[in-house]
């Protein structure tokens, strides 16, 4: 499975804007970008996906490289809501045939000052 | 809006006991997952249902974990004898299908210890 490199935590101050960083150097052709985040005592929940194109949802943004071997997470306005550890993941397709499963590194641990 | 249930969502035990944990997956949704988060890591996928049928086991312990879903709906993961080295959260998390753009809903967890 292609692997993902995330910084081991980041801080960031209340409605400042957040950036986290994720590299993917061996991305295939064929893998989706995924970022789900755990906040603390719950199970991971969804932030965003995607291909080849930025994306954007109410949670958060999501920018790709234009080589696809990085990613940025963005939450626009931090809140003391968003502290969490936040996963970015590569979802494979393998032997045509996707099975779906998830595939977690240690992820980022975002503090946010108030 | 639907959610993932879990129960119990704490679970205490001693070494060598059995322990089951239940997983209610969101309605309709026909792929099923098991994992396992130890304490500072990420979740690991134990087992994969789709439907009734086990699509992915292999980091299954199979001598003494046992995973079932037996009409397709809701599972039950057992372990039979419990070790220290399980103590951790158990996740069940459900989606509507299983390919790379599904969403992932996860419950809130099991938490075990065995003492």
């Amino acid at each position: 499975d292609a692997k993902t490199t995330q910084p081991n935590s980041m801080e960031s101050n209340e409605e400042e804007p957040v950036h986290l960083p994720c590299n993917h150097s061996t991305i295939s052709g064929t893998d989706y970008i995924h970022w789900y985040r755990q906040l603390p005592s719950q199970g991971p929940e969804y932030v965003i996906h995607g291909l080849t194109s930025n994306v954007n949802n109410r949670m958060a943004s999501l920018a790709i490289a234009e080589d696809r071997k990085s990613s940025t997470l963005i939450l626009h306005r931090a809140t003391l809501r968003d502290a969490a550890v936040y996963y970015c993941i590569l979802r494979t397709i393998a032997g045509g045939t996707s099975y779906g499963k998830l595939t977690f590194g240690q992820g980022t641990i975002l503090t946010v000052h108030p | 809006e639907a959610e993932v249930a879990q129960s119990p969502r704490y679970k205490i035990t001693e070494k060598s006991q059995a322990v089951a944990f239940w997983c209610d997956p969101i309605s309709g949704h026909a792929t099923l997952y098991w994992y396992r988060q130890i304490l500072g890591q990420g979740p690991e996928l134990l087992v994969q249902f789709q439907d009734e049928s086990v699509v992915d086991d292999s980091q299954l312990p199979k001598d003494r974990f046992s995973a079932e879903r037996l009409k397709g709906v809701d599972s039950t993961l057992k372990i039979q004898p419990a070790e220290l080295g399980d103590s951790a959260m158990y996740l069940c998390a459900s989606s509507s299908r299983s390919g790379p753009t599904d969403t992932q809903y996860f419950g809130p967890g099991t938490r075990l210890t065995v003492l």
